[in-house]
């Protein structure tokens, strides 16, 4: 069975600390697709980042990275230099290897940047 | 810019009156995914479509809720009758048909049932 798992719940930090947001999954598929999604306080779900399982080169944008280790299983999302407006529930998400099939949520880690 | 849209953004109710949300998917995503939002369950998905075809549903109460596409255009997600339980965020999200489709979601649907 595939599952996400975001054992974080809560992070707190003041701004221009950097933070770094777990994820964890685990899915039988060799070929697979992971997401970040990000809800700020307004409601509207805002995708982020998507990765797929053959390409384990990490990515930067912006202040925002991504660390994909395939070996432990791992989709981090660190922030840098964090700012008030980062402030939001994020939401890491899988998605098997067949087209037009749902995304497995994990449960989200709420951020609270305070200036 | 494209974007899903969906309506009502809000909506209260009482217990056992209809309610019909309504989703206009992005124009070629042929693609569309009902997810329903609670504290306790996270994000969890009722239904979804390839070209208008319903494929999934299983995470659907059937005794009340039905999703149907009408058209390319349009999806709709009903519930009746409406149970306080039944109080989420409904997000509508839309993709195209590929492997690595990306969805992308509508501002959702928050309901109150009384």
């Amino acid at each position: 069975a595939q599952k996400v798992t975001q054992a974080q719940t809560e992070i707190s930090v003041v701004e221009k600390e950097d933070v770094t947001l777990d994820c964890v999954y685990e899915t039988r598929d060799t070929t697979y697709y992971l997401f970040w999604y990000k809800q700020p306080p307004s409601g509207e779900l805002v995708f982020l980042i998507r990765r797929n399982s053959f390409d384990e080169q990490n990515e930067i944008s912006g202040r925002y990275s991504w660390n994909f280790q395939k070996s432990t299983s791992s989709f981090n999302f660190t922030i840098t230099a964090s700012q008030v407006v980062d402030s939001a529930v994020y939401f890491c998400a899988l998605k098997e290897d067949q087209a037009g099939t749902a995304l497995i949520f994990g449960k989200g880690t709420t951020l609270s940047v305070s200036s | 810019d494209a974007r899903v849209t969906q309506t009502p953004r809000h909506k209260v109710t009482e217990m056992g009156q209809e309610v019909t949300m309504r989703c206009q998917p992005i124009l070629g995503h042929n693609t569309v995914f009902w997810y329903r939002q609670t504290m306790m369950q996270g994000l969890e998905l009722l239904a979804y479509f390839r070209n208008r075809a319903p494929l999934d549903d299983s995470g659907m109460p059937k005794d009340r809720f039905s999703a149907e596409m009408p058209d390319a255009t349009l999806a709709t997600l009903k519930i009746q009758p409406s149970e306080p339980r039944d109080s989420a965020v409904y997000f509508c999200a839309s993709g195209p048909t590929v492997n690595t489709d990306t969805q992308y979601f509508g501002p959702g649907t928050r309901l109150t049932v009384l």
